[in-house]
């Protein structure tokens, strides 16, 4: 089974809008990452986020995590049509062996 | 540098068939890894390689086989094609653990 799961699942904004989305997760994890993918494309690494953060920014990207909850939320500002993506987290468990799981995604797409 | 090409880009296959889908990435990384992604879900680990001569299984290994006998090179092999195999497919390296991925333009596998 998939350690994560990405809410909402499909996500529709207006160019200038923010987007957020959320990543829950299962087993304790050495760190969080977010990825896009766009239609047809291999998956581009965004930013990653260690255990022990809270908070991180690259750009217009804000990402949070939350590891008493199990989540964390991915904040895109000012949303551009080129924004249009699906956005994925992606975790290094820990205490599961080495693995690294992906989960379900977010569909984002960014009205004109 | 190239970074992460993948080879073929779609591959029609039929049951009972075997094929190689090839991986190389020229940028030293240590780590490399195979996925796939079915339609609506996220990508989800089939096997891993910690570096020259070492790998282990992902969470979907069964009906799959790689080595890697080089830096540069980790091919997946399909021993006999079944339809539940038709997918696409990721290849991805990370310089050191499951750090920063990059990943492959994919390869699309049709099982008839």
């Amino acid at each position: 089974s998939q350690q994560g799961e990405e809410d909402p699942q499909a996500l529709s904004i207006q160019e200038g809008e923010n987007a957020t989305m959320n990543c829950s997760y299962k087993t304790s994890i050495n760190n969080l990452q977010w990825y896009r993918q766009n239609s047809g494309r291999g998956l581009v690494h965004l930013i990653l986020i260690r255990s022990n953060e809270r908070e991180k920014h690259s750009g217009r990207l804000r990402v949070t995590l939350d590891t008493s909850k199990k989540s964390s939320s991915l904040l895109i500002t000012a949303s551009r049509a080129a924004d249009t993506a699906s956005y994925f987290c992606a975790t290094d468990a820990r205490n599961t062996g080495n693995q690294f799981y992906f989960g379900t995604g977010t569909s984002l797409t960014v009205i004109p | 540098n190239a970074g992460v090409t993948q080879t073929p880009k779609f591959q029609v296959l039929k049951t009972g068939q075997s094929m190689t889908l090839q991986c190389a990435q020229d940028m030293n990384h240590e780590y490399m890894s195979w996925y796939r992604q079915d339609p609506g879900m996220g990508l989800r680990l089939i096997h891993y390689s910690v570096g020259a001569g070492i790998t282990d299984q992902g969470e979907v290994p069964n009906g799959y086989n790689v080595s890697r006998s080089t830096t540069e090179d980790f091919p997946l092999r399909l021993l006999s094609a079944a339809p539940s195999q038709t997918s696409v497919y990721f290849c991805a390296s990370s310089y050191r653990g499951w750090e920063t991925q990059y990943f492959g333009p994919g390869t699309r596998l049709l099982v008839l």
